[in-house]
């Protein structure tokens, strides 16, 4: 059963304009939420993070909405580069004892920007 | 700098033989560790988590082993690989709520 769900597997858009990546969970345990980066062949890099206790956080072009209601988040990127196609992966996590925080990963959205 | 490194960056080996997977971690003590898996077409999954030397937590049932003989060091092992362990092998550390990975390594077994 998967507990976070990115349901667009790809995403294109044009340079310049926005790119709205979209994330599902079902877990109500869950309390911190995250979005990495991805490049073939590379690690994860870290993008941003939002705690349950907000709806929105910014960093730059980047914009993370979380809407608790729906267990619904999203990540904007205004504008987008080219630089920026790689694959998005939201995660979640939840205290799971102590001070370990265990992610749960979506399946990944493949952004493409396009000059 | 807490900088994760990962040895090796890629690996081809036959089914059957034995793995060993080597995490290192720089800049920091006593970090919790963990090991994940991206394979084909599929999100990252939680292999192993270890909160210090000698404490390791499995997430998934495999043939796959973890151990954590020092403080910043976090290996996985195999005694016999599967085609079905073939696949993108990450490890991370834990910074207070988020998790920051090493650069990977890409296993194909054949």
């Amino acid at each position: 059963d998967q507990q976070v769900k990115q349901n667009s597997p790809s995403l294109s858009v044009q340079e310049g304009r926005i790119s709205i990546l979209n994330c599902d969970y079902t877990n109500s345990m869950f309390d911190y939420f995250l979005w990495y980066k991805k490049y073939p062949a590379e690690g994860p890099t870290f993008l941003i993070s939002i705690s349950s206790i907000k709806d929105k956080n910014e960093d730059g072009r980047f914009t993370v909405f979380l809407n608790k209601s729906a267990k619904h988040l999203s990540l904007h990127i205004v504008p987008s580069q080219p630089g920026d196609s790689a694959v998005y992966f939201c995660a979640a996590s939840a205290l799971s004892g102590g001070s370990n925080y265990k992610l749960t990963f979506g399946k990944g959205t493949l952004l493409t920007v396009n000059p | 700098s807490q900088t994760i490194h990962q040895w090796p960056a890629t690996l081809v080996q036959p089914v059957g033989s034995p793995l060993s997977l080597e995490c290192t971690v720089e800049g920091t003590s006593n970090p919790n560790l963990y090991w994940y898996r991206q394979a084909a077409g599929r999100g990252l999954q939680l292999l192993f988590y270890s909160v210090g030397i000698g404490q390791i937590s499995s997430e998934v049932p495999q043939n796959l082993s973890a151990s954590r003989p020092q403080d910043r060091q976090f290996i996985l092992s195999s005694k016999k690989l599967l085609l079905s362990d073939s696949g993108f092998y990450l490890c991370a550390r834990q910074t207070y709520n988020e998790q920051f990975f090493g650069p990977g390594t890409r296993l194909t077994v054949l």
